[in-house]
């Protein structure tokens, strides 16, 4: 079975600070893995996917296969940033369908 | 606003009643998925459909809940008997998939279930 770890349930930072937030995750299969925001007062949206590689809003997530990690980064936090963010990994070959969250972590980042 | 729509927004209800919510996904996105969210979880996935097929049932799916999409575009989620156990968020989302291609999930705002 497919399970999702975010270690942290709450993050504070400083504006202008690096900030990564943890997703630790544990299939046996090739799993596809997100980052998913719901900012205050709106729905769930996605941030990134590790199969595409970008960069959104100053955010990376590097797949450590070794590690079973993906861990999002930001090497200069903005107010802006403070959310709930969570981690999701889709164990369905591509399509998507079937997505398991972490239970997310709160980022505050304080002026 | 063009997103998953969902309806009611909030509901609260007595135990033994039955509840039903709506969703209306993005126009002509082919799969339709309903979650469940409560406090200081993640979203649980529950069921999805692929057009008016309903092609996975989670075990949370008990007897007591059922989803439908009668001609593949809105979808319902009824919830009989409710127990205060049913308390959550019930998430809808939507997307577009065809063959492999990687497609993105969104979501609506979901609806609030309170049984008292």
């Amino acid at each position: 079975a497919q399970r999702v770890t975010q270690p942290e349930k709450l993050l504070s930072v400083f504006k202008g600070a690096p900030v990564e937030l943890k997703c630790n995750y544990s299939y046996s299969g090739s799993p596809e893995l997100f980052w998913y925001v719901q900012y205050s007062r709106q729905r769930l949206q996605l941030l990134l996917r590790h199969i595409s590689r970008e960069s959104i809003k100053g955010f990376t997530a590097d797949l450590n296969k070794g590690e079973t990690s993906f861990h999002l980064k930001k090497p200069f936090a903005q107010e802006e940033d403070s959310a709930m963010y969570y981690c999701a990994l889709s164990s369905s070959g591509g399509s998507n369908y079937k997505l398991t969250f972490g239970k997310g972590t709160l980022l505050t980042v304080n002026p | 606003d063009t997103g998953v729509s969902q309806n009611p927004r909030h509901k609260i209800t007595k135990r033994g009643q039955n509840v039903t919510f709506r969703c209306d996904p993005i126009s002509e996105h082919n799969r339709l998925y309903w979650y469940r969210q409560t406090l200081g979880q993640g979203p649980e996935f529950l069921t999805y459909f692929q057009n008016e097929a309903q092609l996975e049932k989670s075990r949370l799916l008990s007897d007591r809940f059922s989803a439908e999409r009668p001609k593949g575009s809105f979808s319902t989620l009824e919830i009989q008997r409710t127990e205060q156990g049913d308390s959550a968020m019930y998430l809808c989302a939507s997307s577009f998939a065809i063959g492999g291609f990687r497609n993105t999930i969104y979501f609506g705002e979901g609806s609030w279930l309170t049984v008292v």
